[in-house]
């Protein structure tokens, strides 16, 4: 079963840091792009960072560069997202996400989501 | 930035189609996507490049992009379809998300 499992979440002080993690099963891991995206809360949808499946290409959405920084580890199908200088307006549910296309870049659509984990960004 | 607009609710009775649409600018140069979200749940994918439904997606959903809109319609409405819909799109660098529209099932 093809699946996505976000951890890390949590309480953390504004300016703080937190790294969520997202464990990937039963698909090859490395042929997809994947991202990250959140919701804060009664709000919608909102991208945050996408990276490559192989040659670790980057993008972000501009309220988030030079703060937070995607990464992956394909040895262990985890996908990561580090967050320093956390705001109040960071509050939100972040799901994981993989790219539909099998190509290894962004350009289409999600067709897997976690489930999410909430990250809360308040003293 | 590419914005991405769709009208905050549409109201439908059960048995008739509802249509949403999602404006942005040359927005059919691009692919749309489409995302069914109920509450507490994660967003699900229903159609994807403007048209294509996923396996497992009924057929009472379909869609379409032309000019500056895509449109989802969902055919047969039932009680089910109550949800949150967001439209997506890839433009250059990033992905980008409408502003969701409420379906109410009446």
């Amino acid at each position: 079963e093809v699946q996505l499992l976000e951890s890390g979440g949590g309480l953390v002080q504004p300016g703080g840091s937190l790294r969520l993690s997202c464990a990937a099963s039963g698909f090859s891991f490395n042929k997809y792009a994947m991202s990250w995206v959140r919701q804060a809360p009664g709000k919608g949808l909102e991208w945050v960072s996408a990276i490559s499946g192989s040659d670790g290409l980057t993008y972000s959405t501009d309220s988030v560069k030079g703060r937070f920084t995607i990464s992956r580890d394909n040895s262990k199908n985890t996908l990561y997202l580090q967050m320093n200088t956390l705001r109040a307006g960071d509050t939100a549910v972040y799901y994981c996400a993989r790219e539909y296309d099998s190509s290894g870049y962004p350009y289409d659509a999600f067709d897997i989501w976690g489930q999410g984990t909430m990250v809360t960004v308040s003293s | 930035s590419y914005e991405l607009t769709q009208p905050p609710a549409v109201s439908v009775s059960p048995g008739q189609t509802a249509s949403i649409t999602c404006s942005g600018d040359k927005l059919g140069q691009k692919y749309a996507s489409w995302y069914q979200q109920k509450p507490g749940q994660s967003p699900v994918l229903v159609i994807y490049q403007d048209r294509k439904r996923p396996s497992g997606i009924p057929e009472r959903f379909s869609g379409s992009n032309s000019g500056n809109t895509a449109t989802l319609a969902i055919s047969g409405t039932q009680a089910m379809d109550e949800a949150d819909y967001y439209c997506q799109a890839w433009d250059t660098t990033t992905y980008v998300f409408g502003t969701g529209t409420k379906v109410t099932v009446l």
